[in-house]
Formats: C-alpha cells, sequence, structure tokens
C-alpha cells in the first residue's frame, strides 16, 4: 500500500522536553510538508524539503527543526523553545512540479502538553 | 500565510440534499484545490481548478472558480451521511512559490 505514515497517533510532552514525530512516505514523492492544525482553524505550514538533505523555514518554523537524510523520511522535532505545542500536526508530500499539485496527507498526530 | 476563507463556517444539512460552500481568496492563483478531512484524520485531495478553468466535476462534486471576484465554490449534490466532514479551500499563488495556502474550512453535518 503506497501512502504516508505518521506517528505515534497520540504524543504526549512534558515541559522543557523534545519529541519528535516521524513521517514516513512510500510515494517516491520528492516533496514533503509539515503542517500544523489548531482547533476550527486552517492548516498552518511550519517546513517543507523539496529534496535530500534541503528545507525551508515555512510560516511559523520557530519551535521547530526538522531533517531530510532520506528522501522517504522527514521527521518533525518540537523543542522546548516551542511554548504552545499543543496541536494537531500533519505531514504531507507531493510531486515536485513547476506549480503546486494534489498533497497527500498522513493521519496526523495529536501532540498534548502534560 | 493564509488565503482562503471558507464561508459558511458550519452546515447542517439532510440526507440527499445539495450542500454548498464557498471560498474566497485574495491574490492571484495558479490553481486552487478543495479537500476533505473526517474527524482526527488527514486531509484527501478531491479536486484541483486551474485559473484558466471555470468549472470542474468529479462524481457529485462540482467546483467553479471566478477569478475576477477571486472566490470558489464547491457543491456536494445528493450528499450522504458519509459526506460528514470539514472542507478546506487551499490556493497556490506564485506570489507565495506556489507553496499551499488553506483556509480555515467548512464543517458539513449531514443529518439521516
Amino acid at each position: 500500500d503506497g501512502g504516508i505514515t505518521q506517528s505515534p497517533k497520540y504524543l504526549f510532552r512534558k515541559e522543557g522536553q523534545n519529541v519528535t514525530l516521524s513521517c514516513e512516505q512510500n510515494l517516491n514523492h520528492d516533496a514533503m510538508y509539515w503542517y500544523r492544525q489548531d482547533p476550527g482553524q486552517g492548516l498552518r505550514l511550519i517546513y517543507y524539503s523539496q529534496i535530500v538533505n534541503d528545507f525551508q523555514k515555512g510560516d511559523i518554523a520557530e519551535g521547530y527543526s526538522v531533517s531530510r537524510e532520506k528522501k522517504e523520511s522527514f521527521p518533525l522535532t518540537v523543542t522546548s523553545a516551542q511554548k504552545n505545542p499543543t496541536a494537531f500536526y500533519l505531514c504531507a508530500s507531493s510531486m515536485l512540479t513547476a506549480t503546486n499539485e494534489k498533497l497527500f496527507f498522513g493521519s496526523g498526530t495529536q501532540l498534548s502538553v502534560l | 500565510s493564509q488565503q482562503g476563507e471558507e464561508d459558511p463556517q458550519a452546515l447542517s444539512i439532510q440526507e440527499g440534499e445539495n450542500a454548498t460552500m464557498n471560498c474566497s481568496y485574495k491574490t492571484s492563483i495558479n490553481n486552487l484545490q478543495w479537500y476533505r478531512q473526517n474527524s482526527g484524520r488527514g486531509l484527501v485531495h478531491l479536486i484541483l481548478i486551474r485559473s484558466n478553468e471555470r468549472e470542474k466535476h468529479s462524481g457529485r462534486l462540482r467546483v467553479t472558480l471566478d477569478t475576477s471576484k477571486k472566490s470558489s465554490s464547491l457543491l456536494i449534490t445528493a450528499s450522504r451521511a458519509a459526506d460528514t466532514a470539514s472542507y478546506f479551500c487551499a490556493t497556490a499563488a506564485r506570489s507565495n512559490d506556489y507553496k499551499l495556502s488553506f483556509g480555515a474550512g467548512t464543517t458539513v453535518t449531514v443529518r439521516a
């Protein structure tokens, strides 16, 4: 089955702790994205990557970090600097085209603060 | 930055009725996309309409785009309980390097 797998489904963070959300895709897509979704709001872009070993900040990158060591994987670390991390996090991927085409999304990770 | 704004925020209809929701945006776009999200799940792509297209159909879905008014509408005909979900529009614009910008969504409830 081709798709995007996010894990874990639920994650709890203690004060001052860094946590890492996993995102893996087997669609052979070049581009991968991380979005944050707060209740009743749209998606806001955290980071995106169009090629291995390269990534760019989105609209709300502060307090987050990413890596892209493999084409299939794009983990997101929520650092202790992110003071309001409770949200639903969505990973997505797409084929890399001159203009953005459709995104394929994972099932999301709900992050809560203990 | 969020460009699209959906209207209404919430919609409740009877099974079999049509559901219409609208999306307005601010800057010129290359394409506009609609996505569906079931509660607690990821988004699923429904349909993409390019800036040089005016109308597109996919099954029970009909999307229109009016670039002069910077608006789009999504019509779901003969709704079913399974259509209960949140619907988001997303725009891709050259001014934003074609990164998708999502609106806040319309929550649709289809009553049996």
